[in-house]
């Protein structure tokens, strides 16, 4: 069972450039969702969407954007990489965010740097 | 500022001890999810609880949401190694969002 597959699982960037973040589950889960992770923090909401075609904005989406053109994909593009975007990225999915559908399911994490 | 607040932010104790996390917002939530999270891997669900007042127990781990539906606790009664890890509270707006806590460090020492 495949789940949640995040690639690349590492990548170091150059301050300004730009990449996209992969994002893909099998579970034909309608709700998808990205998180940054900071050294001993929690996480917090960037984007997030609940369905095909529907995306919006999280707690911090400046610096990033998102689409979703399918239900299995759901990539996280960085426009121009900035050292304060250093972090560990998580992509999670659900059913969906009502009452008993509620359970994320997390990839492995994206651990980006940037210098 | 993140909506959800966790205290103690870091607890280091021995085998046998039992320990609470709490977890505090001034925001409603229709659900309360706690996760644990180990190195290197994504966050995994211990439990849901939706009631306001609701009682889960999971083994040596219970969990309480509040009545308000805005804060929720995590008592783990005599701890062991295998309970080290980070633990996240996280709360549903709605049925869009899904916040985290800013997390709990514990370390269980043998």
């Amino acid at each position: 069972n495949a789940g949640v597959t995040q690639t690349p699982k590492f990548q170091v960037l150059k301050t300004g450039q730009s990449m996209t973040l992969q994002c893909a589950q099998d579970m034909n889960h309608e709700y998808m969702s990205w998180y940054r992770q900071d050294p001993g923090m929690g996480l917090r909401l960037i984007h997030y969407s609940v369905g095909a075609g529907i995306t919006d904005q999280g707690e911090v989406p400046n610096g990033y954007n998102v689409s979703r053109s399918t239900t299995e994909d759901f990539p996280l593009r960085l426009l121009s990489a900035a050292p304060s975007q250093t972090s560990v990225y998580f992509c999670a999915s659900s059913k969906g965010l009502g009452q008993g559908d509620t359970e994320a399911f997390f990839g492995q994490g994206t651990r980006l740097t940037v210098v | 500022t993140q909506l959800l607040e966790q205290s103690p932010q870091f607890l280091s104790i021995q085998e046998g001890e039992n320990l609470t996390v709490y977890c505090n917002s001034s925001s409603v939530f229709s659900s309360l999810q706690w996760y644990r999270q180990e190195p290197g891997e994504g966050p995994v669900l211990l439990v849901t609880v939706v009631t306001g007042g609701e009682v889960k127990k999971l083994k040596r781990l219970t969990f309480q949401f509040g009545d308000a539906r805005k804060d929720s606790s995590l008592h783990i009664t005599a701890a062991q190694p295998g309970d080290t890890g980070l633990y996240l509270c996280a709360g549903a707006q709605g049925t869009d969002k899904l916040i985290f806590g800013t997390g709990t460090r514990l370390q269980v020492f043998p």
